[in-house]
């Protein structure tokens, strides 16, 4: 069975810092991997996904993800924070075997502190 | 261009009375998904369609719930005999292709309240 994990509920970030929001996936074969960020009152957005090649997948709004393999994590990151980047992300992973869908985190709140 | 629409935006029910949510997928989207967004619990899938294969049903929670998609286009999810419990966002997402490479796109949500 496939599973993903975001360890953190919350984080929290000074403007203009780095930050970095933490997932975590298991699953059989090769993983499918994917961010998607909900903003207030809006639906879930597409940020990057991970399918083959470079391990640094760059994405939306300035976000970077890299896929370690040895680790099983697929960590989002952006360079220099905005209090714009505050809301809900969800990291989502697939096998690839059989057809079943994405499977979704509990989403992180990220919270861009001026 | 046109993303996925939901209909209603909210709905409020008494328990035990029925209710249906609609999702219009992107034109030319083969994939169609549902999932329900309850405060602190992430995403959980319901079900999901795929071209003219049967659905993949699995996540349904109980006999309550039950979806069709006509013509491979509109959907509909129906809740019968609502509960408490039954109270989340009910989100419709669809994609061009299998999930397994293409993104999926996502509705506004369906905000469902069981009084």
């Amino acid at each position: 069975a496939q599973s993903v994990a975001q360890p953190e509920d919350q984080v929290n970030v000074a403007e203009g810092n780095p930050l970095t929001v933490k997932c975590t996936y298991s699953v059989s074969g090769n993983p499918y991997l994917f961010w998607y960020v909900q903003y207030p009152n809006r639906g879930l957005q597409f940020l990057l996904k991970y399918i083959t090649g470079d391990n640094l997948v760059k994405g939306s709004y300035g976000f970077e993800a890299e896929f370690n393999k040895s680790q099983t994590s697929f960590h989002l990151k952006k360079p220099s924070a905005l209090v714009s980047d505050s809301a809900l992300y969800f990291c989502a992973v697939r096998g690839n075997s059989g057809n079943t869908p994405l499977v979704f985190g509990k989403g992180t709140r990220l919270s861009v502190i001026a | 261009g046109a993303g996925v629409s939901q209909s209603p935006s909210n709905k409020v029910t008494e328990k035990g009375k029925d209710v249906e949510l609609r999702c219009d997928p992107i034109s030319g989207h083969t994939a169609l998904y549902w999932y329900r967004q309850s405060l602190g619990q992430g995403l959980e899938f319901l079900i999901y369609f795929q071209g003219n294969s049967a659905p993949d049903k699995s996540g349904l929670p109980s006999d309550r719930f039950s979806a069709e998609r006509t013509g491979g286009s509109v959907s509909t999810l129906t809740i019968q005999r609502t509960q408490q419990e039954d109270s989340a966002v009910y989100l419709c997402a669809s994609s061009y292709g299998t999930p397994k490479v293409y993104e999926q796109y996502f509705g506004p949500g369906t905000r469902l309240t069981v009084t």
